[in-house]
């Protein structure tokens, strides 16, 4: 089975502070993302990588940057908080298939509150 | 990617079979039907995907018109922790890892499954 982790099921911050949100996966997979998913909004793509070391904006990139060193592990990092990036931070990895559409595999979400 | 209506919400008794429509009419050819299911406060699920045929796997039976126009999520015998949100989605075989991989997910089906 996949398995998607992030670090944290549940977070609270201070408008301002730093912080970091890691994602990891165990299936040597190529690709992950970061998603945000809010009320009414749905699930939107904040950044994604497809390969160590490489990254690609989403739709919502304002606010957020991203780093992999590693195949396995993808961060998110607010520079700095603001109440209005509080939400559900949804990471997810896939492996595409020559031929076919990638699966994306979710890991269970960390819920930001920034105060 | 292809829009998709689902109805809002659907009851299910357990032990039944839980059928959720999905109708994506605008629907082209290299687009695949994938499921995904989220449970209160946890990160999205991957259910099933298929392009033409029919699929079954250890969760669903995915069953798509000869149309392609419309599907068919089927849980065979429903349980109460089947209760979540269904997203239906269509989205292009095209491995290509840009902007084009991400995910959208709609409103989606809610499905209450009941004693």
């Amino acid at each position: 089975d996949v398995k998607v982790t992030q670090s944290s099921r549940y977070l609270v911050k201070r408008t301002g502070e730093k912080v970091f949100l890691e994602c990891v996966q165990d299936m040597d997979h190529e690709n992950m993302f970061w998603y945000r998913q809010d009320p009414g909004l749905g699930l939107r793509l904040i950044y994604f990588s497809y390969d160590v070391k490489m990254k690609e904006k989403g739709d919502i990139p304002e606010g957020y940057s991203v780093s992999r060193e590693k195949k396995e592990r993808f961060s998110l990092i607010l520079e700095s908080a603001s109440t209005n990036q509080t939400s559900m931070y949804l990471c997810a990895s896939s492996f595409p298939t020559p031929g076919s559409t990638d699966t994306q595999y979710f890991g269970p979400g960390t819920r930001l509150t920034v105060l | 990617d292809a829009k998709t209506t689902q109805p809002p919400s659907m009851d299910c008794a357990e032990g039944r079979a839980a059928n959720l429509p999905c109708n994506h009419s605008t629907i082209s050819g290299n687009e695949y039907v994938y499921w995904y299911r989220q449970i209160h406060s946890q990160g999205p699920q991957y259910i099933i995907h298929g392009l033409k045929n029919n699929e079954t796997n250890e969760m669903a039976s995915l069953i798509i018109t000869e149309d392609r126009k419309s599907s068919t999520l089927i849980l065979p015998h429903a349980t109460l922790r089947d209760t979540a949100v269904y997203y239906c989605i269509v989205r292009l075989s095209d491995i290509n890892t840009g902007t084009a991989s991400k995910l959208t997910f709609g409103t989606g089906t809610r499905l209450q499954v009941t004693l």
